[in-house]
């Protein structure tokens, strides 16, 4: 069964502190690994898809990296705004279109 | 407006009644899907749609019923609601399988 499994589960970080975010996917035949983070109260935004190991995407001071096994969001230089909740999620060829998602990482960065 | 919205945002119902959420969404995007999120769980799956009257469980499915007539909606049902359904739901929807999704704003539904 697919199954997605993110750590830690929660990460505190001084500002400027730069630090990674752990995907980890069990997933046949993966059709696309996807990032978005939450804000308290409000539905998930959508921040990075990757679909092959070796990719990359960045976006300001985010930047996602996928191999075989897992994926990574690195935080460079966070900042307090930065402070959310990051979800993984995973879509594989075998379960028809599902979209998986791990439990989430709680970050919060202090000033 | 374009993009996907659920109504209510906000429902307090008792032990035992039916109740609908409901999704909308203005992009004729093929995938819906429903989630619930409670502490400690992350999002879980509770239905997903590949199209209009395609359906198909997730990981909790137990308690709800979802219908797809239209593209466009995807409604979710608690047939009988019970305390442990209490939570936050939200529902998505996407273009395509490989696709990234996009969320509503969610709807946090009390069962006293």
């Amino acid at each position: 069964e697919d199954q997605v499994t993110q750590s830690p589960e929660a990460l505190r970080l001084q500002e400027g502190e730069s630090s990674s975010l752990n995907c980890s996917y069990t997933v046949s035949g993966l059709r696309g690994l996807f990032w978005y983070r939450q804000d308290p109260g409000k539905g998930p935004e959508f921040l990075f898809t990757l679909y092959s190991a070796g990719e990359e995407k960045e976006k300001e001071r985010l930047k996602a990296t996928l191999t075989k096994k897992e994926s990574f969001l690195h935080i460079t230089a966070p900042k307090p705004e930065d402070s959310a909740t990051y979800l993984c999620a995973s879509t594989g060829s075998s379960n028809t279109g599902k979209l998986i998602f791990g439990q989430g990482t709680t970050l919060q960065v202090k000033p | 407006d374009a993009g996907i919205t659920q109504s209510p945002r906000y429902k307090i119902t008792e032990t035992g009644r039916q109740v609908t959420l409901m999704c909308h969404q203005t992009w004729s995007h093929s995938y819906m899907f429903w989630y619930r999120q409670d502490l400690g769980h992350g999002l879980r799956l509770i239905y997903y749609s590949a199209a209009a009257d395609i359906t198909d469980k997730g990981e909790v499915p137990d308690g709800y019923v979802v219908s797809r007539s239209k593209t466009e909606n995807f409604p979710l049902t608690l047939e009988s609601a019970t305390r442990s359904q209490t939570s936050v739901y939200f529902c998505a929807s996407r273009v395509g399988q490989a696709r990234e999704a996009f969320f509503g704003q969610g709807t946090r539904l009390t069962v006293v």
